[in-house]
């Protein structure tokens, strides 16, 4: 969707180092959240949030952190890579009542 | 853990033919939301069932909401190549808006 942007679009990382995956939206969408799909499991949440500074875990959130400092921004960040946070991971914003419209997604490879 | 169950996990079909795709869960949804993805990007919203036995086309696409809340299907008629794709069934939970997605329906198309 022309509206949400994710950067960037692959990165190859190492084990052990930081890695902060972009999502950015220019519609004003007060709600954000992060996905990952894995072959077999879908699209699992693993933050969101509901509002600038107003951030909630969702169902797969250890080892990861979010920040949302302006409502355009919502920034995920994985605090020391390991190889089974290997995913494709999506943006998302909310439209309506559960209108998601998501990201063409990050395809994050831990090596 | 994953709270709706999508079968089949994938299929292959030729052209022209009608595909029917399910989703069930043990959990009563009050909204079931379907969702394709093509190769690469990421999922869009295709049909929201808001009411039980709702009955609701989209096109060659016709989805249902079960008497039960506790399940849904899909059908597409007449498929054709660009029908390719994962179908995700999915429903509200908690709070935030927050969906929770099934595993996914693999399609194939021959043409």
């Amino acid at each position: 969707d022309a509206g949400i942007t994710q950067s960037p679009r692959h990165k190859v990382t190492e084990t052990g180092t930081p890695v902060t995956l972009r999502c950015h939206q220019t519609e004003n969408h007060r709600y954000m959240y992060w996905y990952r799909q894995d072959p077999g499991h879908g699209l699992r949440l693993i933050h969101y949030s509901y509002g600038v500074k107003d951030t909630d875990k969702g169902e797969v959130s250890d080892g990861y952190s979010v920040s949302r400092s302006k409502t355009e921004d919502f920034l995920l960040t994985l605090e020391s890579a390991t190889s089974s946070q290997t995913s494709v991971y999506f943006c998302a914003t909310l439209v309506g009542a559960y209108g998601y419209t998501f990201g063409s997604g990050t395809r994050l490879t831990v090596v | 853990g994953q709270q709706l169950n999508q079968s089949p996990q994938s299929m292959f079909i030729q052209e022209g033919e009608d595909v029917s795709m399910n989703c069930t869960s043990s959990s009563i949804f009050n909204t079931w939301l379907w969702y394709k993805q093509d190769p690469g990007e990421g999922p869009v919203l295709l049909i929201a069932l808001y009411k039980a036995g709702e009955l609701t086309s989209n096109g060659r696409l016709t989805a249902q909401f079960g008497i039960t809340r506790k399940d849904s299907f899909l059908n597409i008629s007449a498929s054709i190549p660009s029908d390719v794709g994962i179908y995700f069934c999915a429903g509200p939970r908690g709070a935030g808006n927050m969906l929770t997605f099934g595993g996914g329906t693999r399609l194939m198309v021959k043409p």
